[in-house]
């Protein structure tokens, strides 16, 4: 079975830019959640969705969106990039909520 | 603040050796809780949890954690590292509040190293 899928795998912005971020889960999964980590750190919780619903939000200012949509892939929107958000963004899928999550291989963002 | 804390950085081992690897975490309620390992170039794998039932939890590869609930403990161990354990592992709690979701919090990760 294909694991959660995340593109691109590598993206280069300029800072006031934005970015999209995509992640597909693992087929049957219904919930998805938006992982940062910074090099050096563990990673940081942005959002949960789960039934294209938000069911949780960390501590990221508003300039950080997402959404689910019907096939339960989701999108990271991060608008008027800061160099401070160059970092690993993680996507992870469950099938339920809460339940163990599957991680995918991220996207490396990097901020100029 | 709730937080989790991985109180080793860096452990280098010899292959052979016994791991413990230590987490604590602050959340004063009920918990899951998780321990992922993420090996170099590849992505964060599911190592074991726990949800409730026998504290001592077994994980794959040889990998076993133990739940203190009394410490806010759950310390990751395995009785011989291989050098294939190279790799970064993190512990990552859940709370399971109604509002929490799937959200982890997760410790800092500890590098180790295993010497052939």
């Amino acid at each position: 079975d294909a694991g959660v899928t995340q593109s691109p795998t590598h993206l280069i912005k300029t800072r006031g830019q934005h970015v999209t971020l995509r992640c597909s889960p693992i087929s049957g999964h219904k919930s998805v959640s938006w992982y940062q980590q910074v090099l050096g750190q563990g990673p940081q919780f942005i959002f949960q969705y789960y039934e294209k619903e938000e069911r949780g939000r960390g501590n990221f200012p508003d300039r950080f969106s997402a959404r689910q949509f019907p096939n339960y892939s989701s999108e990271l929107n991060v608008n008027a990039l800061l160099l401070g958000d160059s970092a690993l963004y993680l996507c992870a899928s469950s099938f339920d909520s809460p339940y163990e999550q599957y991680f995918g291989p991220g996207t490396r963002l990097t901020v100029t | 603040a709730q937080s989790v804390s991985q109180h080793n950085h860096h452990v280098i081992l010899s292959e052979a050796a016994s791991l413990e690897l230590g987490c604590n975490y602050s959340y004063g309620g009920t918990v899951n809780l998780f321990w992922y390992v993420q090996y170099p170039g590849q992505h964060l794998q599911l190592l074991l949890k726990y949800f409730s039932g026998d504290p001592l939890v077994k994980g794959i590869k040889g990998f076993e954690a133990e739940f203190i609930k009394s410490k806010f403990s759950f310390n990751l161990r395995k009785p011989s590292v291989q050098w294939s354990d190279t790799a970064e592992y993190f512990c990552a709690v859940n709370p399971r509040w109604n509002n929490a979701g799937n959200m982890l919090t997760f410790g800092g990760g500890t590098r180790l190293m295993v010497k052939p």
